[in-house]
């Protein structure tokens, strides 16, 4: 079955730094990835839809320059959360669309100091 | 714009009896698709079933199964002979048949099974 990997599975970083996550399709090319944010106890937030080769296209009300994202292959997506801030600790998912089904990776945590 | 409705947050239920999630749905689109996944502790989201709009036939897998009303809007998931391994939250969630990628979530039911 299709596979999707996510690295790291958890960060801890301090106030300021700049946190790369990867997100990669294993066994399978993906023109599109997803990328969630996901609180405690709550749904999947979709933050950002990113497309192989182009920009990405981010949700109402999430900083595009706060969090990169960049498709640079078909296989592999980063979402770069820069200058990161105790509020943008959190889990961190991706997803990857094979034809008509998405995939998801195991997620980040990320806890920022 | 297309919405998920899960109904109940929390459900549980005996080890080897049945329970059943509910989903309702809201599009004007007539191609999409419908899945539940689920997320055990781990975190992980693991893809339990999908289903075809188009297809009149409920998908199963295994111990898995919906009934899908298309004219309702309505999807639910069936669990049939549970285990402890299916306590987690389930997720329902609705995709776009054509240009659309976009998943729309529901906002999950958590699924204990009791020994």
């Amino acid at each position: 079955g299709a596979v999707v990997s996510q690295h790291p599975s958890w960060v801890i970083c301090k106030s300021g730094t700049s946190v790369k996550i990867e997100c990669r399709s294993l066994d399978f090319q993906a023109t599109t990835m997803f990328w969630y944010r996901q609180f405690p106890k709550q749904s999947l937030m979709l933050m950002a839809t990113s497309n192989e080769g182009s920009k990405a296209t981010y949700e109402q009300g999430v900083e595009k320059d706060k969090f990169l994202i960049n498709h640079a292959s078909l296989t592999l997506s980063t979402l770069t959360v820069t200058s990161a801030h105790p509020e943008d600790s959190s889990f961190y998912i991706c997803s990857a669309r094979d034809w008509d089904t998405q995939y998801f990776g195991p997620g980040t945590r990320l806890t920022v100091l | 714009a297309q919405t998920v409705t899960q109904s109940q947050p929390e459900m549980s239920v005996q080890e080897a009896e049945t329970v059943t999630l509910s989903c309702t749905y809201d599009t004007s689109e007539n191609n999409y698709y419908l899945f539940w996944y689920k997320q055990p502790p781990s975190r992980q989201m693991i893809l339990v079933i999908r289903q075809e709009a188009y297809k009149q036939q409920n998908a199963t897998e295994n111990r898995f199964s919906v009934n899908f009303q298309k004219a309702a809007k309505s999807f639910s998931l069936k669990i049939s002979d549970s285990q402890l391994g299916d306590t987690a939250m389930y997720f329902c969630a609705f995709m776009r048949g054509l240009a659309g990628n976009q998943f729309y979530f529901g906002t999950g039911t958590s699924l204990t099974v009791i020994p």
